[in-house]
Formats: C-alpha cells, sequence, structure tokens
C-alpha cells in the first residue's frame, strides 16, 4: 500500500538549468498539491492539479515555474533556468477528496530536494 | 487566513500527555484548525482538525475553546517517535496551507 512516491529524492542543478520533479499520488488519489519549503522557513501551498487539469494556481511563481498531471504517469513540477533562490525541498500531496472539502486530510510525499550551484 | 502563534519548543516525558498551545484570535468564522506534524526530513504528516467542536482520533486529541481563539493537541501517551516539529494551521482550504515555525516536541526517556 504505497504512500506518495516522489523522486528524485535529491537534485543538483546549475544555475539556468532545468529541474523536473515528480510524484505519483497514493492508489485511488486524483487531487495532488504540490508545496515548497524554503530553507528555515515553513512549507507553502504551491498548486493544486486534478487529473489533466489545473485546480488552483494561486501559490505558483508566476515565472519559470509550471505543474501538470497528465491522464497517465505522474505529476511534474517543472522549473526552468534554475536560480539559486529555487533550492528548496518540494512536497507533494495527495487526496481522495477534492481539495477545500474541510474533511479531506493530505498525505505527503517524503519531499524532493533541491540544490541550485 | 489566520496567523498562529506557538511556542518554539516543548519538552515531555515519554508517557506523559504532551499538550500543544496554538493562539489563533483572529481566526474567522469558517476556518478550520489543522494540526500537522513533521518528523526530521520526512513529509508533513496529518494528525486532526477541527472547525469548533472538540474532536479526537487515534492520534490525538483537539481541544477549541469557546471563543475559538486558541486550541490545544494533546497526544494522550507520548512516546519517542512523537518527537518532531507541530504546526498549527488555520484556514479556509484543507490544501491552501501556510506552515509556520511550529512548535518543537523533544519526548525523553
Amino acid at each position: 500500500n504505497a504512500g506518495v512516491m516522489q523522486n528524485p529524492r535529491h537534485l543538483v542543478r546549475r544555475r539556468g538549468q532545468e529541474a523536473r520533479l515528480r510524484c505519483s499520488p497514493m492508489k485511488g488519489h486524483s487531487h495532488v498539491y504540490w508545496y515548497r519549503q524554503l530553507p528555515e522557513e515553513g512549507l507553502k501551498f504551491m498548486v493544486y492539479l486534478q487529473k489533466e487539469n489545473i485546480i488552483d494556481e494561486s501559490g505558483m511563481p508566476k515565472e519559470r515555474f509550471s505543474a501538470e498531471f497528465p491522464k497517465e504517469g505522474p505529476s511534474i513540477l517543472r522549473i526552468q533556468q534554475v536560480v539559486r533562490g529555487d533550492s528548496a525541498a518540494y512536497f507533494c500531496a495527495s487526496s481522495s477528496l477534492a481539495g477545500g472539502s474541510k474533511t479531506g486530510e493530505l498525505f505527503f510525499g517524503e519531499g524532493s530536494r533541491l540544490t541550485v550551484l | 487566513d489566520a496567523k498562529t502563534t506557538q511556542p518554539t519548543s516543548m519538552d515531555c516525558a515519554e508517557g506523559r500527555a504532551a499538550n500543544l498551545p496554538c493562539n489563533h484570535s483572529t481566526i474567522s468564522g469558517n476556518e478550520y484548525v489543522y494540526w500537522y506534524r513533521q518528523i526530521h526530513s520526512q513529509g508533513p504528516q496529518y494528525i486532526i482538525h477541527g472547525l469548533k467542536n472538540n474532536e479526537t482520533n487515534e492520534m490525538a486529541s483537539l481541544i477549541i475553546t469557546e471563543d475559538r481563539k486558541s486550541s490545544t493537541l494533546i497526544l494522550p501517551h507520548a512516546t519517542l517517535r512523537d518527537t518532531a516539529v507541530y504546526y498549527c494551521i488555520v484556514g479556509g482550504s484543507n490544501y491552501k496551507l501556510t506552515f509556520g515555525k511550529g512548535t518543537l516536541l523533544t519526548v525523553n526517556p
């Protein structure tokens, strides 16, 4: 009964490269959420996706960041032209109930730690 | 979303109850109180949430004051594995969560 799977767990990129982080939700979950935890700060919501749809991207930086959750395969958070300030832990969560339902708990993955040199 | 205030750290003896306070004096009527915890280097783990009434599940109890301006998370019999950072989050959405600094609970043998 696998939980939320994220990979890679650790990723090192040089400034200007692209970073792709993958998230497979728990079995039976169709709602995926991404969060970012900057060093010495708490997690902050970035984006909420359902299959093939972005439901809420109000927490996403306006440039260089994008997310998708295709019909088949994992959700992907993509960061283009990374900068040092993108160094952070990126967490994915999933739920069986729709976000905002008030009763749905979120299940988090172990996170992907991005280091930009 | 309303802000929360939590102590930076707390200690608890193994086997005793751990009572973690949280102030949220600016909470509005439709906002819930959520508690998550994060064990070092792992993803957050949901504990419990509530609106007005006290709640209990297999992990913990949540006591919310009548005016809803503060709450207490109770771990009835703390174990060493409960050592973690505990986050009290207030919001109208179960996913648009902003985690603050939380309380580092250390359970001592």
